[in-house]
């Protein structure tokens, strides 16, 4: 069985930029989850879908990061413009319910120059 | 808030030595604890869970026991190899319908041969 799979895993992009970074959860999975890590700090939550409905985005930093899930399958989270403290690592989880064991992906360096 | 804390590394040990990595949270309710380990170029991946106080779990010759009077979740092994070399996150789930992660900032451990 395939795990989560993130795309890009790298991103290097300037500042204004728009940056569209992409999550295949594990068939099955109606619940995702996205991270974020920013250097030296902790993984920080962003938001939960279950299915296509956004569960819970409290911690969505602003309105310059939107996160879709069409289809309640594979979710993109968009970027625009980027800032430089957007840089980190972006991390995407999947599991079967809410209670579940959450599956990570190897996740998206995203560098704001 | 709900937060977790955890050791600062780098951790480096000799193999066969014994590992502690320290972690305590602090959280309203009853949360779920656990521990994420993140080798090189992977996603992270689920180590070992505890759901109630005085729970241990264990792993891959991981324990951690969950200590409600004193907010801990320590994790010990009586003897690492080189191939546990990773990035070991501390994390909590406070549930009751708010199930995202809440990690510590992660400790990098290195055991050299």
């Amino acid at each position: 069985e395939a795990g989560v799979t993130q795309f890009p895993s790298h991103s290097v992009i300037e500042k204004g930029q728009t940056v569209t970074l992409r999550c295949d959860p594990i068939s099955g999975h109606d619940n995702l989850y996205w991270y974020r890590r920013v250097m030296g700090k902790e993984i920080k939550f962003l938001l939960h879908f279950v299915k296509e409905s956004k569960q819970d985005e409290s911690g969505m930093p602003n309105n310059r990061f939107l996160a879709e899930r069409t289809g309640g399958t594979y979710s993109t989270l968009k970027v625009q413009p980027a800032e430089l403290e957007d840089s980190g690592v972006y991390f995407c989880a999947s599991s079967p319910g809410p209670r579940g064991e959450q599956f990570f992906g190897p996740g998206t360096r995203l560098t704001v120059l | 808030g709900d937060s977790v804390t955890q050791m600062e590394g780098p951790v480096t040990l000799s193999e066969e030595a014994f590992l502690t990595i320290n972690c305590t949270y602090t959280a309203t309710g009853y949360p779920s604890l656990f521990w994420y380990v993140q080798y090189p170029g992977e996603g992270l991946q689920l180590l070992l869970k505890a759901t109630k106080a005085d729970d241990k779990g264990s792993n891959k010759g991981f324990e951690a026991t969950y200590r409600k009077e004193t907010t801990s979740f320590h994790l010990e092994k009586g003897s690492v190899q080189v191939s546990d070399s990773a990035v070991y996150f501390c994390a909590l789930s406070a549930g009751a319908g708010s199930y995202q992660l809440t990690f510590g900032k992660g400790t990098k451990l290195s055991v050299i041969p």
